[in-house]
């Protein structure tokens, strides 16, 4: 099973929106809405910041959303902020045989 | 609110196995609902989940470390393990345990996460 496929890097300066997108198969992505991206900054955990393709657990700031549009799925972030400069990973669960997999990651720069 | 903490060696020799442990606490592995997991990450890469498990023991594996791996519980500790044979530098990574609340199939909680080298 390959990692969901990120771009490497994105960038924009403070107060703009930034769209990351993942892109998967009909085996996980396309066919489930099990879609969740986890933040993590440098030497620290990865945070989950959504789940079920759209939902924003108790304290992420709704300027995070979700979106999946058949096998690829995408992180917005608007109104950029210095604090959101990390690197960002999709997952998606893919079945009773493969279970889960991550993306590829992607740095988001604040610039 | 849970915490993780992963424990074990930090470095492992070529061939043999890694052993790591997650202690739990904020909640009992038994008396909630939760699966517990491995997820790890080599240096400067990706993330790749290598399995979980229920606090009755039924697990689930990375069909692709199936082979290799192997992870249980403690309820009477509050702790999960996980045992990798046959390590090659390739299993060099930063290792995370974590949790997840079905039927949500995202990780909840994470551990700080544990760095093991492989190296003789």
């Amino acid at each position: 099973q390959s990692a969901l496929t990120q771009p490497r890097s994105v960038s924009g300066s403070p107060g703009q929106s930034v769209t990351i997108s993942c892109t998967g198969t009909s085996s996980d992505v396309g066919g489930y809405n099990s879609v969740s991206w986890y933040q993590q900054h440098p030497g620290k955990a990865p945070k989950l910041m959504i789940y079920d393709v759209t939902k924003r657990p108790s304290g992420v700031p709704d300027r995070f959303s979700g979106s999946k549009s058949g096998n690829t799925a995408s992180l917005t972030i608007s109104g950029l902020q210095a604090e959101d400069e990390a690197d960002y990973y999709c997952s998606s669960y893919a079945g009773s045989y493969t279970f889960y997999v991550f993306g590829t990651g992607t740095k988001v720069t604040v610039l | 609110q849970l915490q993780l903490q992963e424990s074990g060696p930090g470095l492992v020799k070529p061939s043999e196995t890694l052993s790591l442990t997650c202690t739990v606490s904020g909640g009992s592995i038994s008396g909630s609902s939760y699966y517990w997991g491995w997820i790890r990450q080599p240096p400067g890469k990706g993330l790749e989940w290598i399995g979980s498990i229920y606090y009755s023991g039924s697990t689930y594996y990375n069909p692709s470390l199936k082979s290799r791996v192997t992870i249980s519980v403690d309820t009477s500790k509050n702790q999960f393990s996980l045992k990798l044979s046959s390590v090659t530098a390739a299993d060099t990574a930063l290792y995370y345990c974590a949790a997840r609340y079905p039927p949500g199939e995202q990780f909840d909680y994470w551990g700080q996460g544990t760095l093991v080298t492989v190296s003789s």
